[in-house]
């Protein structure tokens, strides 16, 4: 069972450039979010999604950019990447809410952008 | 506005030794409270979780958690610290931005550091 994952793992960007965070899952999980995570500052989440076809901004939402064709993915794109954004991206899914919910992450992409 | 705090940055404890980590919610109704674990360079993972009822809760790796309404509190702790315990340990409860408790907002994290 490969629960979340991501791909690709390192990635380094120039200002400027646009790339897409892949993000999959195989638990048929309806909820899926991007977090990003910064020193000292925790996981802040970017955008979420509930269900096919329905996305919704988080705490930090801008310059990133979501779709949610399928169940299964949820890419996270970066439109025109900033030094701003460098940091380590986190996807996760979950199911519905309630009392077994627990969110399962991924490993992790760590972008760098110069 | 709803919020998680773990007032510590970063915490020592020698190998063998006990552990506390804190974490203070602000929220209005009961919530659901997790503590999640990363090592260096992994993603995070569960280790107990708390939705109602009994206020100890259990968790894998030998950690439990106590739910304090009084205190405003979910500290988690082990009675003995093995060196392999050395991580980053985040709390969290149900993020208001996500509209479920699928999306969560986290605390700013507790590295803790193991001392042979």
């Amino acid at each position: 069972n490969a629960g979340v994952t991501q791909t690709p793992k390192f990635q380094v960007l120039k200002t400027g450039q646009s790339m897409t965070l892949q993000c999959a899952q195989d638990m048929n999980h309806e909820y899926m979010s991007w977090y990003r995570q910064d020193p000292g500052m925790g996981l802040r989440l970017i955008h979420y999604s509930v269900g096919a076809g329905i996305t919704d901004q988080g705490e930090v939402p801008n310059g990133y950019n979501v779709s949610r064709s399928t169940t299964e993915d949820f890419p996270l794109r970066l439109l025109s990447a900033a030094p701003s954004q460098t940091s380590v991206y986190f996807c996760a899914s979950s199911g519905w809410t309630g009392r077994n919910t627990e969110a399962f992450f991924g490993q992790g992409t760590r972008l760098t952008v110069v | 506005a709803q919020s998680v705090t773990q007032p510590d940055i970063h915490i020592t404890v020698s190998e063998g030794a006990s552990l506390e980590l804190r974490c203070n919610y602000s929220y209005g109704a009961t919530p659901y409270l997790f503590w999640y674990v990363q090592s260096p360079g992994q993603g995070l993972q569960l280790l107990l979780k708390y939705f109602s009822g009994d206020t100890l809760v259990q968790g894998i790796k030998g950690f439990e958690a106590e739910f304090k309404r009084s205190q405003s509190s979910f500290n988690l702790r082990k009675p003995s610290v093995h060196w392999s315990d050395a991580a980053e340990y985040f709390c969290a409860a149900p993020n208001p931005y996500g509209g479920s408790q699928g999306n969560l907002i986290f605390g700013k994290g507790t590295k803790l550091s193991v001392k042979p």
